[in-house]
């Protein structure tokens, strides 16, 4: 079965900080891989995502991942953090075995804080 | 073009008690999808529906169940609640067809279920 990592459960850093936050992935096949944001009371939003290509997405406010396949990792990067970037991350994957491709796999989240 | 939406937004139950949610798709997607958010446990994947069949199946007992209609609705059903079944009940809707951008998951907002 699919399994997703993320290595930091909460962060906290200031304002104008740089992020990165760690995804891992277990599966050795073709994937898709995504990054959601989840803002106090308010639902699941895709910040980036990706299916092929250039390994350097970019995606909303900001923020861009890298897929590097060899580590299995794709990683969620932030040049400079603003306070209203506070919320839980999820680092989500699926991947194109039959049965599966639908069905998303959620690492723990992260939650950032950032300090004004 | 208007989001997935999920009703009820809260819900209070009772053990053993059954309790049914709803959730629309956004308008042309036709596979619907169930997550299930907990402190503990994170987000882990109920089910998947498309064209009215059941595609995917999570790890979930048999008493979590679902269907989707003919206008891609669909409803997810909780039967004899546990304690444990409290959670906030995401559904995700996508285009559902072969092909990694198709595969791209939109969430509403979540319904809170509470078990008491």
């Amino acid at each position: 079965a699919q399994s997703v990592s993320q290595h930091n459960h909460h962060v906290i850093l200031s304002e104008a900080a740089s992020l990165e936050l760690g995804c891992n992935y277990s599966y050795g096949g073709t994937v898709n891989l995504f990054w959601y944001v989840q803002y106090p009371g308010q639902h699941l939003q895709l910040l980036l995502k990706y299916f092929s290509g250039d390994p350097l997405v970019k995606g909303i406010k900001g923020f861009e991942a890298e897929f590097i396949k060899s580590k299995f990792s794709f990683n969620l990067r932030k040049p400079s953090v603003q306070w209203s970037d506070t919320a839980e991350y999820f680092c989500a994957v699926n991947d194109g075995r039959a049965g599966s491709a639908r069905q998303l796999t959620f690492g723990s989240g992260t939650q950032l804080t950032v300090l004004p | 073009k208007a989001g997935v939406t999920q009703t009820p937004r809260y819900l209070i139950k009772t053990r053993g008690q059954q309790v049914t949610l709803s959730c629309s798709p956004i308008s042309g997607h036709r596979s619907v999808s169930w997550y299930q958010q907990t402190p503990g446990q994170g987000l882990q994947f109920l089910f998947e529906y498309f064209s009215e069949t059941q595609r995917n199946k999570g790890n979930f007992p048999g008493r979590f169940s679902g269907r989707q209609f003919s206008n891609s609705r669909s409803e997810m059903n909780v039967s004899t609640l546990e304690l444990g079944d409290s959670a906030l009940y995401l559904c995700a809707s996508s285009l559902g067809l072969a092909g990694g951008l198709s595969n791209e998951q939109f969430f509403g907002p979540g319904t809170r279920l509470t078990v008491l």
